[in-house]
């Protein structure tokens, strides 16, 4: 079965500009996970979606990162105004359950010049 | 706050030998504690986690872990390295069995390097 998908692999822009990084969870997995990993560190939690909506955003850094999972399946995380501080590996995760084990993404690497 | 520390940032052992990557949290309640591999290019993988009961917990790929409450560690071991070993480590907390709800803390990781 497939596992969860993240595109683009890669995605390098210029300071200022916005983008979106898409998570496609594994099939049937109410529990949608975004993380970022900047070099030399571990996994940030970012936000936590249960379904559609939110159910803890406290890990966004600012309001230039936002979060969407519309029908509770495919989610996007967009970022707004671009900084280099920005550039980091961003990891997506899946799990069935609130309780389930989580399965990981192999990430999407951002890279603000 | 919960915290998670992972002294070693980076662990050269010999292919065949004995390992053990250490972990030390900080956590208000009982904790949940994990760890998982990343190798390059790959998603995290849970090697395995503890929550409750027997203090040494068995993962994949021949890898265990102990709980020590006193100590608040958690730390990994195997008893012979191979070489597809070589990867980043991190050990992890959290509020809930799966690793879920309210997100996992990782320490920033160890990266393990096997001489032949």
């Amino acid at each position: 079965g497939a596992g969860v998908s993240q595109t683009p692999s890669n995605k390098v822009t210029e300071k200022g500009k916005y983008v979106e990084l898409r998570c496609d969870p594994i099939s049937g997995h109410t529990a949608l996970y975004w993380y970022r990993q900047s070099l030399g560190q571990g996994p940030e939690f970012l936000i936590y979606f249960q379904g559609t909506g939110a159910a803890d955003d406290s890990g966004l850094p600012n309001d230039r990162f936002f979060a969407v999972r519309p029908e509770g399946s495919v989610s996007t995380l967009k970022i707004q105004r671009t900084e280099r501080g920005d550039s980091a590996v961003y990891l997506c995760a899946s799990s069935r359950a609130r309780d389930s084990p989580l399965h990981f993404g192999n990430g999407t690497r951002l890279t603000v010049t | 706050a919960q915290s998670v520390t992972q002294p070693d940032i980076h662990i050269t052992v010999s292919e065949g030998a004995s390992l053990e990557l250490r972990c030390n949290y900080s956590y208000g309640a009982t904790p949940y504690l994990f760890w998982y591999v990343q190798s390059p290019g790959q998603g995290l993988q849970l090697l395995l986690k503890y929550f409750s009961g027997d203090t040494l917990v068995q993962g994949i790929k021949g890898f265990e872990a102990e709980f020590k409450r006193s100590q608040s560690s958690f730390n990994l071991r195997k008893p012979s390295v191979h070489w597809s070993d070589a990867a980043e480590y991190f050990c992890a907390v959290g509020a809930v069995s799966g690793g879920g709800a309210d997100g996992l803390t990782f320490g920033k990781g160890t990266h393990l390097i096997i001489q032949p």
